[in-house]
């Protein structure tokens, strides 16, 4: 049972624009979530992340919507730029206990 | 700090065959995380270590994966015998101090690509 779930496997935006990653969880009881960027042939790195009982967390470029009724959360990524391409991770967790990440999102920003 | 390091980075063995993934975490966390990653299933947790003692192996597949934490700056991922499905990229994270009601940040190493023929 996949408790978070990134439905889309890629997303290609053109330079400028806006990207935007989905990612969906069944447990309500996750306290925070957070967005992990790999690059090929490299780990996973934090990207930024939200508690769960705020709605939005912003750092630059990057801003995370939290949608607890839906169970749906966002990376937004304006404008977006050719070093964007990369694998999207979203994670989620509750205090005290491991992380849990979905299948991940392509992001091809194209110039 | 150089980050978590990890060996080999591709690894290439034959059916049947013994491997053994190796991970240095950074210095002075507590936390040790081994994850595989393949196309289908993403980001698999499958097992973690706090103060080098095991304390969720539940995603451990089956009972030819072993890992263990000698110290608190040396882990093992073991295969034995390997299976081509264990094909995967499989990645080492650590995190510091973790009070438990607060975030798990987890930093990763480059991982090690696994191919098993």
């Amino acid at each position: 049972d996949q408790q978070v779930k990134q439905n889309s496997p890629s997303l290609s935006v053109q330079e400028g624009r806006i990207s935007i990653l989905n990612c969906d969880y069944t447990n309500s009881m996750f306290d925070y979530f957070l967005w992990y960027k790999k690059y090929p042939a490299e780990g996973p790195t934090f990207l930024i992340s939200i508690s769960s009982i705020k709605d939005k967390n912003e750092d630059g470029r990057f801003t995370v919507f939290l949608n607890k009724s839906a169970k749906h959360l966002s990376l937004h990524i304006v404008p977006s730029q050719p070093g964007d391409s990369a694998v999207y991770f979203c994670a989620a967790g509750e205090y005290g206990n491991k992380l849990v990440f979905g299948a991940g999102t392509i992001l091809r920003v194209k110039s | 700090d150089a980050g978590v390091i990890q060996s080999p980075r591709h690894e290439v063995t034959e059916m049947g065959q013994e491997v053994t993934l190796r991970c240095k975490p950074i210095s002075g966390h507590d936390y040790l995380f081994w994850y595989r990653q393949t196309m289908m299933r993403g980001l698999e947790l499958l097992i973690y270590f706090n103060n080098n003692v095991p304390i969720d192996d539940s995603g451990m597949p089956e009972d030819r994966f072993s890992a263990k934490m000698p110290n608190a700056s040396f882990s093992t991922l073991k295969i034995q015998p390997s299976e081509p499905r264990d094909s995967a990229v499989y990645f080492c994270a650590s995190s510091p101090y973790w009070s438990g009601t607060g975030e798990n940040t987890q930093y990763f190493g480059p991982g090690t690509r696994l191919t098993v023929l």
